[in-house]
């Protein structure tokens, strides 16, 4: 059972926006730990597209954005294009456990 | 442009030692920049942290797996491993080795293609 909690599955169509939450970030914590976004389609490595909360890699459109509030964290993905369709993973640091942890993916589908 | 490489058996019996390399290429491991980590992702999507390693040998593990888990590095070879004892059929996964970059949080800023591996008799 992951420490973080995503939704198992999202849709929407072809340029619409989606939003993906990620719940029980620095629950455990008086400190802020950076929360960080993979993207990973069927058969391959994720790859990075959020890193400290909000920022973006240099190779990920700036279609893709994040935000934090409180012990939550969201990936926004707005303009859909087919090629979003993909798993998505939350990831922060759990200082109780002394650990960094996932969520458990979120399925996005692209109608 | 760095490039990670995971290697080593697909199949391994329970109660064994699981062995596996990740080689670097592109680029030394013996960079400030970063540290070198394994990743799992079991059958089921969830992906767990295993441990990372600095190139100058410190580690840090998954509290979970420490009294099983041994990562090291070889500079000189420019690859760093894991070593997982006492195997069963809940270490099936694919594992991943992935490079994290101080610069970025600590992120998983790249990956290798993973290797998949099997506890089986």
């Amino acid at each position: 059972q992951s420490v973080l909690t995503q939704p198992p599955s999202v849709s929407a169509a072809p340029g619409q926006t989606v939003s993906i939450s990620c719940s029980g970030v620095n629950s455990n914590s008086e400190t802020d730990f950076d929360v960080h976004w993979y993207q990973q389609h069927p058969g391959k490595a994720p790859r990075l597209v959020i890193y400290d909360d909000n920022i973006r890699p240099s190779w990920v459109p700036d279609r893709i954005s994040a935000s934090t509030s409180g012990t939550s964290a969201s990936l926004v993905i707005s303009g859909l294009q087919p090629e979003d369709e993909a798993v998505y993973f939350c990831q922060s640091y759990d200082s109780h456990v002394g650990n960094k942890v996932f969520g458990g993916g979120t399925k996005l589908t692209v109608l | 442009q760095m490039q990670l490489q995971e290697s080593g058996p697909g199949l391994v019996k329970p109660s064994e030692t699981l062995s596996l390399r990740c080689s670097v290429s592109g680029e030394s491991i013996i960079t400030g920049d970063y540290f070198w980590s394994w990743l799992r992702q079991y059958p089921g999507r969830g992906l767990e942290w295993i441990g990372y390693i600095y190139s100058s040998g410190t580690s840090y593990t998954n509290p979970s797996l420490t009294n099983r888990l041994s990562i090291l590095v070889d500079t000189s070879a420019n690859q760093f491993s894991l070593r997982l004892k006492s195997v069963t059929v809940a270490d099936t996964a694919v594992y991943y080795c992935a490079r994290v970059n101080i610069y970025y949080g600590d992120a998983f800023d790249l990956w290798g293609p993973g290797t998949m591996v099997f506890v089986s008799t």
